[in-house]
């Protein structure tokens, strides 16, 4: 049972490039989620969907894309990278139909930007 | 704007030693407040969900207590191991306009001397 799974682990990019972080859960959840950790701001909410083709803004989302064509897939995309957007980006979720339900969080990724 | 406190940002401890993690916040109308542990180089693993009506919530040797109209949490770790270090982290959910709006604490990065 693998849960919440992130790929890449490790990605480093150039400014400019389009990147595609993928955020895979094995649960079917209603609810997932993108955060990004930072140094000195801890974590911060990018997007969340509430299912397949529903997304909603989070505090920081200006430079990033979000889809949800499939309820287990949720990918989170820079269009054109920036250095202040390298960072640990997580991906959760929630059990149950709230969206306030305990949150479960992936591996993270590390993304560089150069 | 909802602030979220974690005093001490590090803290040591002898094992065996009873410790309590500080969280404080300025907003109290809260939906829930959950903590996590986060090992370095990981993800955030749950610990602990307190709903806003609730007074604490116990799992083995954690206890979380919530104070909402003081703005305050605790996690309570009886008999501290040293696999219990890490950093711990809060957060508080609320509903902001019609969007959730997640708040994380920056930490307290935990080590338990053996």
């Amino acid at each position: 049972d693998a849960g919440i799974t992130q790929s890449p682990r490790y990605k480093i990019t150039e400014t400019g490039r389009q990147v595609t972080l993928m955020c895979h859960q094995t649960w079917s959840h209603s609810y997932m989620f993108w955060y990004r950790q930072d140094l000195g701001h801890g974590l911060r909410l990018i997007y969340y969907s509430a299912a397949a083709d529903i997304t909603d803004k989070g505090e920081v989302p200006d430079g990033y894309v979000v889809s949800r064509s499939k309820t287990e897939n949720f990918p989170l995309t820079l269009e054109s990278a920036t250095r202040s957007q390298t960072s640990v980006y997580f991906c959760a979720t929630t059990f149950g139909v709230s969206s306030y339900n305990e949150q479960f969080f992936g591996p993270g990724t590390r993304l560089t930007v150069l | 704007k909802q602030e979220v406190t974690q005093i001490p940002a590090a803290l040591s401890v002898p094992e065996g030693e009873n410790l309590v993690l500080n969280c404080s916040f300025t907003d109290s109308a809260i939906y829930n407040l959950q903590w996590f542990r986060q090992d370095p180089g990981k993800g955030l693993t749950s610990l602990l969900l307190i709903q806003s009506s609730q007074r604490e919530q116990t799992s083995g040797r954690l206890n979380a207590s919530l104070d909402k109209s003081s703005g305050r949490s605790t996690l309570y770790i009886a008999a501290s191991q040293p696999g219990d270090s890490a950093t711990y982290l809060c957060a508080v959910r609320m509903n902001s306009g019609g969007y959730q709006k997640v708040t994380f604490g920056t930490g307290t990065k935990l080590q338990v001397i053996p």
